[in-house]
């Protein structure tokens, strides 16, 4: 069975800095993975959607890489902002479920 | 579209009472997940659907729980009878199978607390 894990589960940083948070999982027959942000007492928002024979996804300060064959994904996040303080979790797709990690709670410190 | 529709946001019930919550997919899309969110567990995966067919209820954690999807715009999880312990955020979710490399989209949640 698929194991997600997300290292670290909190996260506190200074306005401004960059960082990444990382997600590994145990089984690489996967056709894609996805990072999700969720803030306090609301749903998922989809952030990054990355194919498995893709490599990497940008939108705006976000970077997500993915390398299968070692079972890795990063989001690295640029300039962070207060705004950016919430949950990130990871969700990857093998067979015809998602398999989520238990998520990095970030805070971004103004 | 205006996404995957959950309702009600909130649900606050008595110990035993019957509590159904439910969720309309993204018109199109014909797999759809239910999920549970706790501090103490994450999200776990309780149920999924293919074409309103149940694929998967591993998950489901006990007969009281059960879900159906009479048909592609709509399903219903029901708890019955529903304990403290069953307090939690459930999640709709959404997605296409036209090739497995689709994202998933998710609903709100109901925030579910039974006292």
């Amino acid at each position: 069975k698929q194991e997600v894990t997300q290292i670290p589960a909190a996260l506190s940083v200074p306005e401004g800095e960059n960082l990444v948070l990382n997600c590994s999982f145990t089984d690489s027959a996967i056709y894609n993975l996805q990072w999700f942000r969720q803030d306090p007492g609301k749903g998922l928002t989809s952030l990054l959607l990355i194919q498995s024979s893709q490599r990497e996804q940008t939108s705006g300060r976000l970077n997500a890489s993915l390398d299968k064959s070692s079972g890795r994904s990063t989001l690295y996040i640029a300039a962070s902002q207060p705004g950016d303080s919430a949950t990130y979790l990871c969700a990857v797709r093998s067979g015809n479920q998602f398999y989520f990690g238990t998520g990095t709670s970030l805070t971004v410190i103004p | 579209d205006a996404g995957v529709i959950q309702s009600p946001r909130h649900e606050v019930t008595e110990m035993g009472q019957e509590v159904t919550l439910r969720c309309k997919p993204i018109s199109g899309h014909n797999s759809l997940f239910w999920y549970r969110q706790t501090m103490m567990r994450g999200l776990e995966l309780l149920i999924y659907f293919n074409n309103n067919v149940p694929i998967d209820d591993s998950g489901m954690p006990e007969d009281r729980f059960s879900a159906k999807m009479p048909n592609a715009s709509f399903s219903t999880l029901k708890i019955q009878p529903s304990e403290p312990r069953d307090s939690a955020v459930y999640f709709c979710a959404s997605s296409s199978q036209q090739g497995l490399n689709t994202e998933a989209f998710f609903g709100q949640g109901t925030r579910l607390t039974v006292v």
